[in-house]
């Protein structure tokens, strides 16, 4: 299976910052990567697919390829403090990294 | 509107079954793959089982293989996981995803989501 590692896994940071969560896989997905957002008690949420396509707002953006990715929030806003997963859906199982909590300062 | 509406979840006992359902609205299943991911309490993600458009390929969680059974009836636009010989590892909300999954264009991911329903495993 392939091990999917996310750092931090937790994170402090103020409304307006600029924050970056790594994600790092076992051998090589190309950029079968994707990202989620979820919030307590409440189901994950899309952010980016492909390790670089987003269909949420632009400040979420997505890089990288191979084994490493990155997230990166532009602007901390209030509704972004959440837990983000990376995901690999190169082949089965699709596996998550552990998470990273987003945690206000 | 996408909606999936998840059903079924409960408490039972160790060896006992449960089978979850996965109600779609606002679209039609048929066109897509579908898929089931599952969160222990206070705990990261799993994936634990996804079947194509017509049923024909499936894939589970290796832990779950042999005992968990995914399905559809795309006539009646749901999805469904038959859960035999639970055991207490597998307390968990399980969600009910839409799965995009096109070779072609390169791209796997899970779009849209249910609330979950929990699944508690206990004497």
């Amino acid at each position: 299976d392939i091990q999917m590692t996310q750092s931090p896994s937790s994170l402090s940071a103020s409304v307006g910052d600029r924050v970056t969560i790594t994600c790092r896989a076992s051998q090589s997905i190309t950029n079968y990567l994707n990202w989620y957002q979820q919030k307590p008690g409440k189901a994950p949420k899309l952010l980016v697919y492909s390790a670089s396509q987003t269909g949420v707002p632009s400040r979420f953006s997505g890089s990288g390829s191979g084994t490493y990715f990155t997230l990166t929030i532009s602007s901390l806003q209030p509704e972004d403090f959440a837990t983000y997963y990376c995901q690999q859906s190169y082949n089965t199982p699709w596996t998550f990294g552990q998470g990273t909590k987003v945690e206000v300062e | 509107e996408v909606q999936l509406v998840e059903s079924g979840g409960g408490l039972v006992q160790p060896g006992g079954s449960l089978r979850l359902s996965c109600a779609a609205s606002g679209f039609i299943i048929s066109n897509y793959w579908m898929t089931w991911v599952r969160q222990a309490p206070g705990k990261g993600l799993e994936w634990v089982a996804h079947i194509q458009q017509d049923g024909s390929e499936k894939y589970y969680l290796d832990s779950v293989k042999g005992r968990f059974t995914i399905s559809r009836d795309n006539a009646k636009n749901s999805l469904y996981l038959q859960m035999d010989s639970l055991r207490a590892e597998d307390t968990a909300i399980y969600y009910c995803a839409r799965a995009v999954i096109n070779g072609y264009l390169l791209l796997s991911f899970l779009d849209y989501w249910g609330q979950g329903t929990l699944v508690t495993v206990s004497s």
